[in-house]
């Protein structure tokens, strides 16, 4: 069954430390995007990647990297420089093949809840 | 102003209601609208995606724009108890481009 599978599902951060969110996926899709979702706000981008090795700053990547250096993997490390790393962070995938969708976020993992310890 | 905005809710209707959750937003170049669909603690799910204006339906619900109003629609007809979720909308001016997110409606559908 294809999906996106992200973990841990909860990730406690002490102060100074770098952590890093897990993101696979077997739907080989070439794209993969980080979001950040934090109570009455939409969804915000982190970073994303079109493919393999490459990837690119979103809205709010201050603080935050990542890497691609397989097409199922992309994760997300969330750096001590990141202040407010409380939220709700999410990965998702899209692939323009059948659908006319390119950049448009089709499938997501179910999560990974942090706080601050 | 927010690109695009919702109402929260909560929106509580029973069970057999036609449900309408609405997004309104600032940007008139935006020509591809989405709606997904969140259950508590897990990831959205893409429902409806639409091109520009006009209806697209899909089994009990139906997305609705209005580009000259700014507005976006989702209608879900005889709405059933698994309907209870935070609908977000989300809208992109190109297929390639990236998506501007609502912040969601809350949706329960009392038995």
């Amino acid at each position: 069954d294809g999906g996106i599978t992200q973990s841990p599902k909860y990730l406690f951060r002490k102060e100074g430390q770098n952590v890093t969110l897990s993101c696979e996926q077997n739907l080989n899709h070439d794209a993969m995007y980080w979001y950040r979702q934090d109570p009455g706000q939409g969804l915000r981008l982190i970073y994303y990647s079109q493919i393999v090795n490459d990837f690119q700053k979103g809205d709010i990547a201050e603080g935050y990297s990542v890497s691609r250096e397989k097409k199922e993997s992309f994760p997300l490390t969330v750096t001590s420089a990141q202040k407010n790393p409380t939220a709700f962070y999410l990965c998702a995938s899209s692939s323009s093949r059948g659908t006319g969708l390119m950049g448009q976020p089709q499938h997501f993992g179910d999560g990974t809840r942090l706080s601050i310890l | 102003q927010k690109e695009v905005e919702q109402d929260p809710g909560p929106l509580s209707v029973p069970e057999g209601a036609i449900v309408s959750l609405n997004c309104t937003y600032s940007n008139s170049a935006f020509q591809y609208f989405m709606w997904y669909r969140q259950y508590s603690r897990k990831g959205p799910e893409l429902l409806m995606y639409t091109y520009s204006s006009g209806n697209k339906e899909d089994g009990r619900f139906t997305a609705q724009v209005d580009k000259s109003s700014k507005y976006i629609s989702l209608f879900i007809r005889d709405s059933q108890p698994s309907d209870s979720a935070t609908y977000l909308c989300a809208m992109s001016v190109t297929s390639y481009d990236k998506v501007i997110f609502g912040p969601g409606t809350s949706l329960s559908v009392i038995p």
